[in-house]
């Protein structure tokens, strides 16, 4: 089946530094991935749609200046995250949708600020 | 917006019982997709139903889409230790976006 990677799956940063996490396709080209944030015990949020070639489109309520998203390639996008503050922590998940509309989630990223 | 609701929030069976968790979707959509997730894992694929009253069955798990396209349930029967996790419901909608349910947190005595 089709495969997703992200890297790093763990970081640990200090307050104010930014953290770039990626989120690659293995095996098939994707056009759209997408970013979710997940908090302890709650649902997955989409945080934004990433479009290859094209700037990213954000939900209501998350920062694009904050949360900086380029997907260069069909099978890489990152997602940055700039200044990065304690509330920042949570786990960071893409996912990428092949041709037939079958989406694949990666298996995360969890994100520490101190 | 779109919102996906999905209840209860969590339940306790013993081991053999049956479960089920129900989602809600307030608008009509193309496809619905449910997810298991481990504690400290991801959210892993489990099927996808796109038909209007499609049921599907994978083993002892049941999953069955409305007529109207806006609820969706997930059965399982004979729960096993195995089964523990927690299910999320994912709802296509018009702008092709996935809209994830709240999610059941499921917990087995064996």
């Amino acid at each position: 089946g089709a495969v997703v990677s992200q890297h790093p799956s763990r970081v640990i940063c200090k307050s104010g530094t930014s953290v770039k996490i990626e989120c690659r396709s293995l095996d098939f080209q994707a056009t759209t991935m997408f970013w979710y944030r997940q908090f302890p015990k709650q649902s997955l949020m989409l945080m934004a749609t990433s479009n290859e070639g094209s700037k990213a489109t954000y939900e209501q309520g998350v920062e694009k200046d904050k949360f900086l998203i380029n997907h260069a390639s069909l099978t890489l996008s990152t997602l940055t995250v700039a200044s990065a503050h304690p509330e920042d922590s949570s786990f960071y998940i893409c996912s990428a949708r092949d041709s037939r509309g079958e989406q694949y989630f990666g298996p995360g990223t969890r994100l520490t600020v101190t | 917006g779109q919102q996906v609701m999905q209840i209860p929030q969590y339940q306790h069976v013993q081991e053999g019982e049956d479960f089920t968790t129900y989602c809600n979707s307030s608008t009509t959509l193309s496809n619905i997709q449910w997810y298991k997730q481990r504690p400290g894992g991801h959210p892993v694929f489990l099927i996808q139903l796109v038909k209007s009253g499609e049921v599907k069955k994978q083993k002892r798990l049941t999953f069955q889409f409305g007529e109207a396209k806006k609820n969706s349930s997930l059965h399982i029967t004979a729960t096993q230790t195995t089964d523990v996790g927690t299910y999320f419901c994912a709802g296509l909608g018009s702008s092709y976006k996935l809209i994830f349910g709240s999610g059941t947190r499921l917990l087995v005595r064996p």
